[in-house]
Parts: C-alpha cells; structure tokens; sequence
C-alpha cells in the first residue's frame, strides 16, 4: 500500500524557513515523479513543485528561487526547502506521487498534509 | 500558464439526480504525444484529495461507474449520474499539458 507521510509543518516568521519532508512507502521509489501541491486555508489546489525520477525540478512562477524540491532515493524522502516565506505561503503542502516518471495525469496519490503558517 | 475555468462554483443537488460540472481551459489540452492530460479530482471534506479521471476519461480504480469524464480541446465534462451523499465536496479539473500545471477553482457540490 502506497504511504505518503509529511512532516516539518508548523509556524513561521515572514522572512523565515521551513524544510518539509514526506516519507514514502509502498512502492519504488526512486522511478515515481514526485511533487508538492499546496491549499491555503479555504482555497483551491496550487502547484508549488514537481521532481522528475532522476532529479529534474520544476516550478511556477510564485515559488521559483525561494523553494528547492530534492528526493533522497536511498531514504525513500521527498523533501521542500522553504525560504524567505511570505504569508500568502500559508497553506496545507500535500505531498503527492505520479504514476510513473511524469506528473501529466495527476498525483495518483496523496498524502495527508502538513499546515505551514507563516505568520508574525 | 493555462487558466481553468470550472461551472458552475456551487451545485446544489437532490439525492438520486444527475450532476454535470464543466471545464474549460484557455488553450488547447493536446500534448504532443496527442494525450490531453485533463484530470479531474474529488476532494471531500476534511479530507485530502483524490484523482477520480485522468486523461478526459479513465476512471481510477475503486471510482464508482456513475463518475464519468468527457470533452476534447478546451471543452471538458465531469458527470454524475446519480448523486449519491459520499460524493459531497468539492471536485478540481487540473491540466497536465502544460508546467505549470494547474487547477480550476473547484466546485463544491452539496446535497439539496
């Protein structure tokens, strides 16, 4: 059974940082696309990044520069460096899995969450 | 980056009646390959999303047959035939044609 745990969530100054992590298991891996898809409080789904099998990175406009996404193979972890957090960042950060080695369809699998606040 | 415009953004509805919510994309879905990589997602309450369709209109496993995708282009169609009280919540299209991908506004679909 495919498990997606998130951690690292929590409150944070406007100009702080935040690393989450999502422990993976279930499956393989290292051959799945990976990404991030965040919800601020009420809102709709936003893409915040995504992470090919072999390491290539992708993201929007609002994130680029301030968020790093990275996967550690041998420790089946996705992880999302935060930096210089604003607090239009706030939100619930899904992790979330691919089919295969892209994303097109749509994460088959989600996980449960962690609430970032960034707040004074 | 491609704009998702889902109708309506509330849609009340009677026990056992049939549901339709629409989605249109500001361009065109048709990747290279010649897939649209058009995904429709439930998201119930208090709950994390799910992928119901992907690609217009493959059902995931475990979705109810009553859940049904169609459209072509930049026109696409979620439909219901028959509402039941677990399908409350609020139900995303999203893209995949085009990084960065991106969702429509919802529609929150309630029990009349």
């Amino acid at each position: 059974e495919v498990q997606l745990l998130e951690s690292g969530g929590g409150v944070v100054q406007p100009g702080g940082s935040l690393r989450l992590s999502c422990a993976a298991s279930g499956f393989t891996f290292s051959t799945y696309a990976m990404s991030w898809v965040r919800q601020a409080p009420g809102k709709g789904l936003e893409w915040v990044s995504a992470i090919s099998p072999a390491g290539a990175t992708f993201y929007p406009d609002s994130v680029k520069g301030r968020f790093t996404i990275s996967r550690d193979n041998s420790m089946n972890t996705l992880y999302l460096q935060m930096n210089n957090l604003r607090a239009e960042d706030t939100a619930v950060y899904y992790c979330a899995k691919a089919d295969g080695a892209l994303l097109k369809s749509g994460p088959g699998h989600w996980g449960q969450g962690s609430l970032v606040t960034v707040s004074s | 980056d491609v704009v998702m415009t889902q109708s309506p953004l509330s849609l009340p509805v009677t026990l056992g009646q049939p549901a339709s919510i629409s989605c249109r994309s500001s361009q065109s879905l048709v990747y290279s390959d010649g897939n649209i990589y058009l995904n429709w997602f439930q998201q119930r309450p208090g709950q994390s999303p799910r992928r119901l369709i992907y690609k217009v209109s493959n059902r995931d496993s475990g979705v109810p047959d009553r859940f049904s995708g169609s459209g072509s282009g930049t026109d696409f169609t979620l439909k219901i035939s028959r509402v039941e009280a677990e399908d409350v919540g609020v139900y995303y299209c999203m893209q995949g044609t085009q990084w960065p991908y991106t969702f429509g506004q919802g529609t929150k679909l309630e029990i009349k």
